[in-house]
């Protein structure tokens, strides 16, 4: 079974804090997300990878960034975290032998931003 | 750009209740369709996908088939479980899109015992 882990199930931040998700997946897989789940919005895309050093912005980039060193890691960075990042990020990946544009899930990290 | 539109919730069902959800989508070209379920606690699974017009995904007593004409991929279920209390997400990704999923924003299923 494909299994993708995030760091942290919950995490409060301050501020103007410099924040890291991280996101690690075990079965290979070329592709990479980052999304936000809100409430009455569903989920949006933050970014997206489709190989190691490559990244692409989604629908919402403002605020993040990425960085995608080994083809099994993918980390979200909140330079300056705000109130409004307050919310619950979810990590997914794909490749090869997952069906057609079917994402695998990891559990999720609530952060909350004080 | 590509849409999904999905019933609001929150929905309340007694257990062996029908259940329908209803989404709906806009997207160029014939994209392929999915419903993810989010248990609580965790992450989205796949529950179900159709990846062309006429096909039907089932899985575990759920149903939808894509429906090209009404551009529609509705979610149903003859006899509801009160392990089926989730949250239901409606996506789609078309062949424009890059591999991603445009999400609806979700229906909150309770099913009472």
């Amino acid at each position: 079974d494909v299994k993708v882990t995030q760091s942290s199930r919950y995490l409060v931040k301050r501020t103007g804090e410099k924040v890291f998700l991280e996101c690690v997946q075990d079965m290979d897989h070329e592709n990479m997300f980052w999304y936000r789940q809100d409430p009455g919005l569903g989920l949006r895309l933050i970014y997206f990878s489709y190989d190691v050093k490559m990244k692409e912005k989604g629908d919402i980039p403002e605020g993040y960034s990425v960085s995608r060193e080994k083809k099994e890691r993918f980390s979200l960075i909140l330079e300056s975290a705000s109130t409004n990042q307050t919310s619950m990020y979810l990590c997914a990946s794909r490749g090869p032998g997952t069906g057609l544009y079917e994402q695998y899930f990891g559990p999720g990290t609530r952060l909350t931003v004080t | 750009g590509d849409s999904v539109t999905q019933m609001e919730g929150p929905v309340t069902l007694s257990e062996e209740a029908f259940l329908t959800i209803n989404c709906t989508y806009t997207a160029t070209g014939y994209p392929s369709l999915f419903w993810y379920v989010q248990y609580p606690g965790e992450g989205l699974q796949l529950l179900l996908k159709a990846t062309k017009a006429d096909d039907k995904g089932s899985n575990k007593g759920f149903e939808a088939t894509y429906r090209k004409e009404t551009t529609s991929f509705h979610l149903e279920k003859g006899s509801v479980q009160v392990s089926d209390s989730a949250v239901y997400f409606c996506a789609l990704s078309g062949p424009g899109s890059a591999r991603q999923l445009t999400f609806g924003s979700g229906t909150q299923l309770t099913v009472l015992p």
